[in-house]
C-alpha cells in the first residue's frame, strides 16, 4: 500500500471548517483513500473513503485531487468533540488483491478550540 | 451495545507474567484484527483472522504472542513472559469481508511493571 504524509498537528476554531490535508503521491490506480479518527482513549473510528470522486457523508467530505496524489478531509463545522487524531490511509479496497490490513501512520492531531 | 467489545479494559502485570485479552467482534463480522498502539503512535497491525483461520501475522508478533479465534467468533490474544516493552494499548477490530471499514473496540491497556 502507498504511504501517506500528514501534518502532525492543526488547530481549528469551533464552528469553522477543518481542512485536513494528506499527501499520497505514490498511490496506485486501484488504491482507495480512507480516513479514520481516534478520539482520546478510544479506538479508531471510520470516517469516509473514496477512489477518485469527491465523497460526502454525515460526518465529513473527502476531496481527492484529479491526479489523486493528495486529498483533503473536510469537517464542515468543527465542534470541540471533533478534537482527535485523524489518520489518512491508502489501501486496495476489495477484490482478490485487496489489502488485508490498514497501515496507520502518525496522523494529524486536530485541536478544535472555542 | 452491539459494537466490538474488549476485556479487560486495563491490565497491570509484573514482568514475566502471562496475560490474555479477549475480543468479541460484531456478530456477523467474519474478519477480526489485532493492533497494538503505543503512546503517541498510530496503531500497528499484529494479526488478522478470517473466520477461525489466522491468515496473516506481523513481524511484531513475536513467539511470545499468540492469538486464537477458535470458533470464528471471539478471539484471544495471549502474551507470555511479558516485558516492559509490551506495555501498550491492544486494539481489536472487526469487519465484514475485505472492506477497509473496520470497527474498533475501545482497546485493552496493558501496563507491565
Amino acid at each position: 500500500d502507498a504511504k501517506t504524509t500528514q501534518p502532525p498537528s492543526m488547530d481549528c476554531a469551533e464552528g469553522r471548517a477543518a481542512n485536513l490535508p494528506c499527501n499520497h503521491s505514490t498511490i496506485s490506480g486501484n488504491e482507495y483513500v480512507y480516513w479514520y479518527r481516534q478520539i482520546h482513549s478510544q479506538g479508531p473510528q471510520y470516517i469516509i473513503h473514496g477512489l477518485k470522486n469527491n465523497e460526502t457523508n454525515e460526518m465529513a467530505s473527502l476531496i481527492i485531487t484529479e491526479d489523486r496524489k493528495s486529498s483533503t478531509l473536510i469537517l464542515p463545522h468543527a465542534t470541540l468533540r471533533d478534537t482527535a487524531v485523524y489518520y489518512c490511509i491508502v489501501r486496495v479496497a476489495s477484490g482478490w488483491n485487496a489489502g488485508n490490513m490498514l497501515t496507520f501512520g502518525g496522523g494529524t492531531r486536530l485541536m478544535v478550540k472555542p | 451495545d452491539t459494537g466490538v467489545s474488549q476485556n479487560p479494559r486495563h491490565k497491570i502485570t509484573k514482568r514475566g507474567q502471562n496475560v490474555t485479552f479477549r475480543c468479541d467482534p460484531i456478530s456477523e463480522h467474519n474478519r477480526l484484527y489485532w493492533y497494538r498502539q503505543t503512546l503517541g503512535q498510530g496503531p500497528e497491525f499484529l494479526t488478522y483472522f478470517q473466520n477461525e483461520a489466522q491468515l496473516e501475522k506481523s513481524r511484531l508478533l513475536s513467539d511470545r504472542f499468540s492469538a486464537e479465534r477458535p470458533k470464528g467468533s471471539f478471539s484471544t490474544l495471549e502474551i507470555q513472559r511479558t516485558e516492559q516493552g509490551d506495555s501498550a494499548m491492544y486494539l481489536c477490530a472487526s469487519s465484514l469481508g475485505q472492506t477497509g471499514e473496520l470497527f474498533f473496540g475501545e482497546g485493552s491497556r496493558l501496563t507491565v511493571l
